[in-house]
């Protein structure tokens, strides 16, 4: 059956560090991936998008990495802040669907 | 301000009861999404519409119903056959070209 798996539900980082969030895929073969920020008790925010034929995107100090043969993406915040607690959602696109499938987050806290 | 709009932010419902859901956008979309998000999970898909007058189903319709009839909004009303409505429902939208999603707020639903 297809899956989405966030590597872990919570994250514990220093500020300053770099943080790195996983997201695995199985029996998908996604035209794209994407990376939302959800706050709590928010809408999720979209903060990336990475095409299948792309191995990495930057954005500020965001980066994500494609890589289809593991089928995985990582998403790295640089210089994390405090700021930068929040949950982390991937979601991927198949083919010529038009629905994205969300993974179910990783919550980020970056302690002071 | 372009954007997308839900409310009432918090409903209550007594058991039996239908409820519907609002759901605005001015950002000129074509496409509009409803999701359903309980504690510690991702989203799932309820329902979606690419176009006016029409809409398909998502992964877990059974209990809801949508309508479509102008551009700008796309109301769920949560029917009595949905077994276990508590949750937080989000909705969303997209243009066709650039899939990236626009979510609302979001309405926290709560069956008394």
């Amino acid at each position: 059956s297809q899956k989405i798996e966030q590597n872990s539900e919570a994250l514990n980082i220093q500020e300053g560090k770099t943080a790195t969030l996983t997201c695995n895929y199985t029996n998908y073969s996604p035209a794209y991936l994407q990376w939302y920020r959800q706050d709590p008790g928010r809408g999720p925010v979209f903060l990336l998008l990475i095409r299948e034929n792309e191995k990495e995107k930057r954005k500020e100090r965001l980066k994500v990495t494609f890589d289809t043969t593991l089928k995985q993406s990582l998403f790295h915040i640089t210089a994390s802040q405090p700021a930068d607690s929040a949950t982390y959602l991937c979601a991927l696109r198949a083919g010529s669907a038009r629905q994205l499938t969300f993974g179910s987050g990783t919550q980020l806290t970056v302690l002071p | 301000d372009g954007g997308i709009t839900q409310s009432p932010k918090y409903l209550f419902r007594k058991e039996g009861q239908n409820v519907t859901l609002s759901c605005e956008q001015n950002l000129n979309h074509d496409a509009m999404y409803w999701y359903r998000q309980d504690p510690g999970q991702g989203l799932r898909l309820i329902y979606y519409s690419q176009i006016v007058n029409d809409f398909q189903k998502g992964d877990i319709a059974e209990g809801y119903s949508v309508s479509r009839e102008k551009k700008e909004s796309f109301p769920l009303t949560v029917t009595s056959a949905q077994k276990n409505p508590t949750a937080f429902y989000l909705c969303a939208s997209s243009s066709t070209r650039h899939n990236e999603q626009f979510f609302g707020p979001g309405t926290r639903l709560t069956v008394l």
